[in-house]
């Protein structure tokens, strides 16, 4: 079956510093991947995706490449703000005929300090 | 842009009521998702409707019924609350077909709570 593993938190950062979200995967066929972002009291957002090998996937400064070899998904970002505390999620997704269902990892809770 | 709409935002009810849970799709979407997010636990899928059949079922339990209705919209009925079910469902909307699509839209959506 399908799984996502994800690095346990919660993670404490101070501003500015260096975030890695580790994230591997087990899936049959080829799945996509995602990083999803939850603020508190809000719906999952899709932070970035990837749908291919080697994709990189982007955005708000996140950034996360998808490594068929070593089946990884890490979220790494080079600065944090405050405004990134939020609870991140891996998932993958595999096309099941027409429907199509996400994955999701145990999410990771990251906050953020000034 | 219009997003996905559930409703209502907070509910809650007793042991062995009843609950209604609705979910409007982005427009000319026309496959739903509903998923479970117990207090501090990842999402987890419970069923889905394309072009108003049931295509995928999880983890739903047998309590539970869903339907999609000709406008897409959708409805997760609950039935014989249990403590257990309190929890945040959400809602999720794709346009099925176009093979380059991944994405899915989810609602902010519905917190509720078991007394």
């Amino acid at each position: 079956g399908n799984s996502v593993t994800q690095m346990e938190g919660p993670v404490t950062l101070s501003e500015e510093a260096f975030l890695t979200i580790n994230c591997t995967y087990t899936a049959t066929g080829y799945p996509s991947l995602f990083w999803y972002v939850q603020y508190p009291g809000e719906g999952l957002q899709l932070l970035l995706k990837a749908t291919k090998a080697d994709d990189k996937g982007s955005n708000k400064g996140f950034e996360a490449t998808y490594r068929k070899e070593t089946t990884s998904f890490h979220l790494e970002k080079g600065s944090v703000q405050v405004s990134d505390s939020a609870v991140y999620f891996c998932a993958l997704s595999v096309p099941s005929g027409s429907a199509r269902q996400l994955t999701f990892g145990s999410g990771t809770q990251l906050t953020v300090l000034p | 842009a219009a997003g996905v709409i559930q409703s209502p935002r907070h509910l809650i009810k007793e042991k062995r009521e009843t609950a209604t849970l609705k979910c409007y799709p982005i427009p000319r979407h026309d496959t739903v998702y509903w998923y479970q997010q117990g207090p501090g636990q990842d999402p987890q899928f419970l069923i889905s409707f394309y072009e108003k059949m049931q295509s995928d079922k999880g983890s739903i339990p047998d309590r539970f019924s869903a339907q999609q209705f000709s406008d897409y919209h959708s409805e997760l009925n609950m039935s014989s609350l249990e403590l257990g079910d309190s929890a945040l469902y959400f809602c999720a909307s794709s346009l099925s077909g176009a093979a380059t699509n991944e994405k899915l839209f989810f609602g902010s959506g519905t917190q509720l709570s078991v007394l």
